[in-house]
């Protein structure tokens, strides 16, 4: 596609259940970064990969957040056992080596 | 360890005017790229301009620019002839190799922007 597509673009979901959010990088791009938003905040680095392989994953902030991409494109960012606290935009960026390419972003609110 | 540091939360400017936007980062790895992003109200991150740590001259995209000191490890944002449509969150960023391979990116904690008529 012609941008990074992010998907879904809102989701609510009750406390204790399990997310899956999706990201679409723009095609050939090497890496792709996940980021969490909180309003009037910075982008908060999450994790991120080159083709297949997570190079970094220290910005997950506990073991309830995962993160895989499996063929080196499409990623998805999984949360178990969703808190309140997990409340946030949570970004997907996509790069062929500089400049990284952000999408809309996915709203998270856990009621 | 890779920092990167926006200490004015909330800057005012006079339409035509120009201003600056302050942004200070530390690695430790001898090559790495400045970005800046903005961020209007509707939420989308739209990048501005990018600067090398190798590049000798400032970069420079219209009327943004970025004033670039090497040495104070400072990677400013000089916006010309403010516009209204200027006022948003701006975000400074830079990408290093911390080591692992590849290229992490992070974000400072952004500056209101506040044009006035």
């Amino acid at each position: 596609g012609a941008g990074v597509s992010q998907s879904p673009r809102y989701k609510v979901t009750k406390r204790g259940q399990d997310v899956a959010l999706r990201c679409d990088p723009i095609s050939g791009h090497v890496s792709l970064y996940w980021y969490r938003q909180a309003l009037g905040q910075g982008p908060e680095f999450l994790t991120y990969f080159n083709y297949e392989a997570q190079q970094d994953k220290s910005g997950l902030p506990n073991d309830r957040f995962s993160a895989e991409r499996p063929e080196g494109s499409i990623s998805t960012l999984t949360i178990q056992r969703t808190e309140q606290r997990d409340s946030a935009m949570y970004r997907c960026a996509s790069s062929p080596g500089d400049t990284i390419y952000f999408g809309e972003g996915s709203w998270l609110t856990v009621v | 360890a890779q920092k990167i540091t926006q200490t004015q939360p909330g800057m005012f400017v006079q339409e035509k005017e120009a201003v600056t936007l302050d942004c200070t980062y530390d690695t430790s790895d001898p090559s790495y790229g400045l970005f800046w992003y903005k961020q209007p109200s509707s939420g989308e991150m739209i990048f501005l301009i990018y600067q090398g740590s190798y590049d000798q001259q400032n970069a420079t995209e219209g009327r943004y620019s970025l004033n670039f000191q090497k040495a104070r490890k400072s990677a400013n944002l000089v916006i010309s002839a403010s516009q209204l449509g200027d006022s948003a969150m701006y975000f400074c960023a830079m990408r290093d190799s911390p080591g692992g391979g590849g290229f992490k990116t992070i974000f400072g904690a952004g500056t209101r922007l506040f044009v006035k008529a």
